[in-house]
């Protein structure tokens, strides 16, 4: 059975850029949340989708987005990346279902490292 | 506001010995508890999963126990290795797909 996969795994970009990371979750799995995680802040919960539609969201601003396709592959997206973006971007997958408010644990992919210079 | 606590922050010991990592949680209304181990620049890997209804787990040298009442879960590894080396973080949740994170306790394994 496949795992979560994360790509890139590591990423270099500019100020000012955006840029765009992919995960792909357990096959059956419809729940992806991602995190950032910097060694100063820990882990921060960014959002989770669920049958394409944002269930949940952290406190991050605009310029974080995401979104889950039908095949419930999910990307994100940081538009007008900032140093302070430079960060392990984690995505896990989760074998929620829709109406049950149970969470079943995570299983985690390998990050995508993002250095903003 | 859930909040989850790992304490010690860091924890060194020679190799062969036993040790016990802590979790303690301030509400006690949780669905399952999931203990983590992440390797630098690594992601997170499971190591065990509670359920509510359970009170421990077990996973070849490792043991996790859940106390609801008290708010508290250790995770119990035998027989050290320098291998077990890595930051654990346990992780809680009440419901609603919400799930919070301690800060982790940084073990090193001396050989």
């Amino acid at each position: 059975k496949a795992g979560v996969t994360q790509t890139p795994r590591y990423l270099i970009k500019t100020r000012g850029q955006q840029v765009t990371l992919s995960c792909s979750p357990i096959s059956g799995h419809r729940s992806v949340s991602w995190y950032q995680q910097t060694p100063g802040q820990g882990l921060q919960f960014l959002f989770e989708y669920f049958s394409e539609t944002q269930r949940n969201k952290g406190n991050f601003p605009g310029r974080f987005s995401g979104r889950q396709f039908s095949n419930s592959r999910s990307e994100m997206n940081v538009s007008t990346l900032e140093l302070g973006d430079s960060a392990l971007y984690l995505c896990a997958s989760s074998p929620a279902t829709g109406g049950i408010t149970v969470w079943y644990g995570y299983t985690f992919g390998s990050g995508t490292r993002l250095t903003v210079v | 506001k859930q909040e989850v606590t790992q304490i010690p922050a860091a924890l060194s010991v020679p190799e062969g010995e036993n040790l016990v990592l802590n979790c303690s949680f301030t509400d006690s209304a949780i669905y399952n508890l999931q203990w983590f181990r992440q390797d630098p620049g690594k992601g997170l890997t499971s190591l065990l999963l509670i359920q509510s209804s359970q009170r421990e787990q077990t996973s070849g040298r490792l043991n996790a126990s859940l106390d609801k009442s008290s708010g508290r879960s250790t995770l119990y590894i035998a027989a050290s290795q320098p291998g077990d080396s890595a930051t654990y973080l346990c992780a809680v949740s009440g419901g609603y797909q919400k799930v919070t994170f301690g800060t982790g306790t940084k073990l090193q394994v001396i050989p």
